[in-house]
């Protein structure tokens, strides 16, 4: 089944306490992107990557890193987490970028 | 930096009738528009999206149209049925050169209640 899977599904933390959230697809697809969803904002990107060792920043990378070292792997980090990025994030994967999204079940971060 | 403007945020129709959602983006470099129906407590799936070379697109009760000059596109949704009740979100892609830049800016989204 074609899928984009995030772990882990529910996470609280604490401010500063590192933490990683992984996505993984298994479509063979290039691009695959980070978005955190809050009210009434919408969905923002924070980080994007096209294909392996190529990734680029959205509208709201402050905070967040990634990596993209095989294809089908696509992991966020907070390094030093803080409370306002308390969030429910989605990861996703298309191709061509220009092509509907596959979107993870999403991760609801609580960072206290 | 770019942006799109979704309105209104909250929509209450009675079912059978017709909803019609609008955005507006400010990178006239955009040239892929989708359109995201979100239930509660989902991820969001694609609904239809509209490239920059048409102008309306259909599929069943859902059509999207395209005006490039004027910079806004809109969902229309016809025949509203309870199921339809959802978040929806509009997103414009930029387009430098010959390719997408994979930027994906997203509207700040619509509340869609189809009341039976």
């Amino acid at each position: 089944e074609a899928q984009v899977t995030q772990n882990p599904r529910y996470l609280i933390t604490v401010t500063g306490k590192k933490l990683t959230v992984t996505c993984s697809q298994n479509m063979n697809h290039e691009y695959m992107s980070w978005y955190r969803q809050d009210p009434g904002l919408g969905l923002r990107q924070i980080y994007y990557s096209m294909n392996v060792e190529v990734t680029d920043k959205g509208d709201v990378p402050e905070g967040y890193k990634v990596s993209r070292k095989e294809k089908r792997n696509f992991p966020l980090i907070l390094e030093s987490p803080s409370p306002n990025q308390t969030s429910l994030y989605f990861c996703a994967s298309s191709f061509p970028p220009e092509s509907p999204l596959h979107f993870g079940n999403g991760t609801r971060l609580t960072v206290t | 930096g770019e942006n799109v403007e979704q309105h209104p945020s909250t929509l209450s129709v009675q079912e059978g009738d017709s909803a019609v959602i609008k955005c507006t983006y400010s990178d006239s470099a955009s040239n892929y528009f989708p359109w995201y129906k979100q239930e509660l407590g989902k991820r969001p799936q694609l609904i239809i999206d509209i490239r920059s070379n048409v102008g309306e697109k259909k599929d069943q009760r859902i059509a999207v149209t395209l005006n490039k000059t004027a910079k806004h596109f809109s969902l229309h949704i016809t025949e509203t049925q309870p199921e339809d009740s959802a978040v929806y979100f509009c997103a414009a892609s930029p387009l430098y050169g010959s390719s997408n830049t994979g930027k994906l800016i997203f509207g700040q989204g619509t509340t869609l209640q189809v009341k039976p």
